[in-house]
């Protein structure tokens, strides 16, 4: 089965600086790559999404590029705010269910 | 609140005993998807419906899991004899098609003392 691997595990930036999040796959199937956050006790909620016919999207402070040859996508978000605290998820989707990766734990200090 | 809910948000039992958790989707959704979440993890698949056909489940759902949607909207996840193993985060997310975004529910959290 699928398996997604995330990088690093925790994150710590100041306000306004960039905070970058790597995740690798393995399911060359995969063609669909959301980036849920998740608030301590919230639902996972969607961030931004590519498909394996884009390279690379962008969303205001977000942006997620894909490079399916080598199986890499990754988060960045821009001028981070302390309301980017928060656990981010990589994940892959082939159609039906979705695989996510183990998270990052982002933290942005003031 | 048009938005994926489940009920109840969180339930205590004692091991042994069996545990019924709903999810209503969005209403035009249909499909519906169970994952769980354990501390410090990300969700894992448990099994999906299109309308109310359960299509794919996952290793994870042992004999004691079942779920059912027999209407094709409203979902129950039923698990029976429950072990303290099996306390997590359930959530469930309903999507319109195959490839659109999946929407989460806020979850049920489940302690098995």
């Amino acid at each position: 089965g699928e398996n997604v691997e995330q990088h690093p595990s925790t994150l710590s930036v100041q306000e306004g600086d960039s905070a970058v999040i790597k995740c690798t796959y393995s399911d060359s199937a995969s063609n669909y790559f959301p980036w849920y956050k998740q608030e301590l006790g919230k639902r996972p909620q969607l961030i931004i999404d590519i498909r394996s016919n884009v390279g690379e999207k962008k969303d205001q402070r977000i942006a997620v590029t894909l490079n399916k040859t080598a199986k890499h996508f990754s988060l960045h978000i821009t001028e981070t705010q302390p309301e980017d605290s928060a656990v981010y998820f990589c994940v892959t989707g082939g159609g039906n269910k979705l695989t996510f990766g183990t998270g990052t734990q982002l933290k942005v200090e003031l | 609140d048009t938005g994926v809910s489940q009920d109840p948000r969180h339930k205590i039992t004692k091991r042994g005993q069996n545990v019924t958790f709903r999810c209503d989707p969005i209403s035009e959704h249909n499909r519906l998807y169970w994952y769980r979440q354990t501390l410090g993890q990300g969700p894992e698949f448990l099994t999906y419906f299109q309308n109310e056909a359960q299509l794919e489940k996952s290793r994870l759902l042992s004999d004691r899991f079942s779920a059912e949607r027999p209407k094709g909207s409203f979902s129950t996840l039923e698990i029976q004899r429950t072990e303290q193993g099996d306390s997590a985060m359930y959530l469930c997310a309903s999507s319109l098609t195959r490839t659109d975004t999946q929407y989460f529910g806020p979850g049920t959290r489940l302690t098995v003392l």
